[in-house]
């Protein structure tokens, strides 16, 4: 079946430029995650959405970034007046109720 | 969630055992020890898991010590495709999965 998708696959921006990051969970799951992974880094954790419940935003680095999830499925992150030290890898996960997330391929973003 | 140490590289023979090593000394009753595996340029994928006993599955096999602050992942006949960074993780549930740095496996022909 589809799997985890994520649009765009790489994005370049300029700096002070917004951007937003799309998510598309597999079907039926519930559980919605993003993070981020830095050159070389392991993945650092951003924000957690699951049902109808308010998100866990406690991974957020700042206030330039924020997520939405709207109908429980498609989710976007949105990072406001973007800085060099935005540019990463952002990866969505999702879960249906098992232990086990499944992840997308990521967005390539790289602030100039 | 405990926190997890690994070593950062491990090299291993193609075809034969490869033996990644977890230590969570301070895991809590309730938390799992999880295994994903992460490909140049592809997100995490997801390997095995398992609480008290030892876990096999068509990927790999979970060895969890007894006192259960130490695991090790095993592939019983690694492959180059399975050059990756491999991460151990602890949790109990909830939100966050800490993914830390990992170790990165290099499978050599």
């Amino acid at each position: 079946g589809a799997g985890v998708s994520q649009s765009p696959s790489n994005k370049v921006t300029e700096k002070g430029k917004d951007v937003e990051l799309r998510c598309d969970p597999i079907s039926g799951h519930t559980a919605l995650y993003w993070y981020r992974q830095s050159l070389g880094q392991g993945l650092e954790f951003l924000i957690y959405f699951q049902g109808n419940s308010a998100p866990d935003k406690s991974g957020l680095p700042s206030d330039r970034f924020s997520a939405e999830r709207t109908g429980g499925s498609v989710s976007t992150l949105t990072i406001q007046r973007t800085q060099q030290e935005d540019s990463a890898v952002y990866l969505c996960a999702s879960n249906g109720g098992r232990e086990t997330q499944y992840f997308g391929p990521g967005t390539r973003l790289l602030v100039l | 969630d405990a926190k997890t140490t690994q070593p950062p590289s491990m090299d291993c023979a193609e075809g034969r055992a490869a033996n990644l090593p977890c230590n969570h000394s301070t895991i809590s009753g309730n938390e799992y020890v999880y295994w994903y595996r992460q490909i140049h340029s592809q997100g995490p994928q997801y390997i095995i898991h398992g609480l008290k006993n030892n876990e096999t599955n068509e990927m790999a096999s979970l060895i969890i010590t007894e006192d259960r602050k130490s695991s090790t992942l095993i592939l019983p006949h690694a492959t180059l495709r399975d050059t990756a960074v491999y991460y151990c993780i602890v949790r109990a549930g909830g939100n966050q999965f800490y993914f830390g740095t990992g170790t990165s496996l290099t499978v050599i022909p």
